[in-house]
C-alpha cells in the first residue's frame, strides 16, 4: 500500500531555531508539493517540484524557508530560523503527473513557541 | 490566492440523509477534484471529473460540473457518521503550472 510518508509527525521547538521536515513520496510520482494549513489561511501552497525540479515556490518566504529536493525519494522543508507564526500543518504530498490526484502524507505539525 | 470557494462552509445532517456542497471557481480548467480531510489528517483524493464531463459517480458520491457556471456539487448519498470530515474542491486550471488551487472547504457533520 504504496503512501507519503513524513517526519516527524509533531515539533515543537522554540523560535529562531532552525526547522527540517521530510517527506518520501510514492515512489514513481514526479510532481511533489509542500502545502500549509492554519485556520486562518486554509491550505496553502508553498512550493512543488516535477522531477526533482522546483517549479514554483512563490508561496514560501523566501527570507527563512528552503525547500529541496536531494533526490527522488526526499524532499525537504526548512525554517531557519522559524518564528511562532509558522506554527501549522505542513503537509507533503505527490501525484504522477500535472494535474492528477494528489496523495497527501499525514502531515508535521508543527509549534513555534 | 484560493480559486474554489465552497459552500457552505459548514453544513450538519443526520444520518442517512444527503449533503450536497458546491464549489465556484474563476479561470478555466482542465479537470476538478474533490478530497475529504478528517480531523488531523492529511486530505484524501475522492473523484476527478474532466472539464469535458459533466457528471460522475463513485459509489455513494455524485459530482457534477457546469463548465459555463464555473461551478461543481459533491453530493453524498445515504451519509454516515464516518463521512464526518471537511470537504474541499480543487481545480486544475489550464496553462502549463502543474499545481492544483484548493478552496476554502466544507465542514460536514453528520449526525446519528
Amino acid at each position: 500500500d504504496a503512501r507519503v510518508t513524513q517526519t516527524p509527525r509533531d515539533k515543537v521547538t522554540e523560535m529562531g531555531q532552525e526547522v527540517t521536515m521530510r517527506c518520501q513520496p510514492i515512489l514513481g510520482h514526479n510532481t511533489v508539493f509542500w502545502y500549509r494549513q492554519t485556520m486562518m489561511q486554509g491550505l496553502e501552497l508553498l512550493a512543488y517540484f516535477r522531477n526533482r525540479a522546483p517549479l514554483d515556490d512563490s508561496g514560501m518566504p523566501k527570507d527563512r524557508f528552503s525547500a529541496e529536493m536531494p533526490d527522488a525519494t526526499l524532499a525537504t522543508l526548512k525554517i531557519q530560523p522559524s518564528e511562532p507564526r509558522d506554527s501549522a500543518v505542513y503537509f507533503c504530498a505527490s501525484s504522477w503527473d500535472r494535474g492528477r490526484e494528489q496523495y497527501f502524507g499525514p502531515g508535521t505539525r508543527l509549534t513555534v513557541t | 490566492s484560493q480559486q474554489g470557494e465552497e459552500d457552505p462552509q459548514a453544513l450538519s445532517i443526520q444520518e442517512g440523509e444527503n449533503a450536497t456542497m458546491n464549489c465556484s471557481y474563476k479561470t478555466s480548467i482542465n479537470n476538478l477534484q474533490w478530497y475529504r480531510q478528517n480531523s488531523g489528517r492529511g486530505l484524501v483524493h475522492l473523484i476527478l471529473i474532466r472539464s469535458n464531463e459533466r457528471e460522475k459517480h463513485s459509489g455513494r458520491l455524485r459530482v457534477t460540473l457546469d463548465t459555463s457556471k464555473k461551478s461543481s456539487s459533491l453530493l453524498i448519498t445515504a451519509s454516515r457518521a464516518a463521512d464526518t470530515a471537511s470537504y474541499f474542491c480543487a481545480t486544475d486550471g489550464t496553462g502549463t503550472a502543474s499545481k492544483l488551487t484548493f478552496g476554502t472547504g466544507t465542514r460536514l457533520q453528520v449526525t446519528l
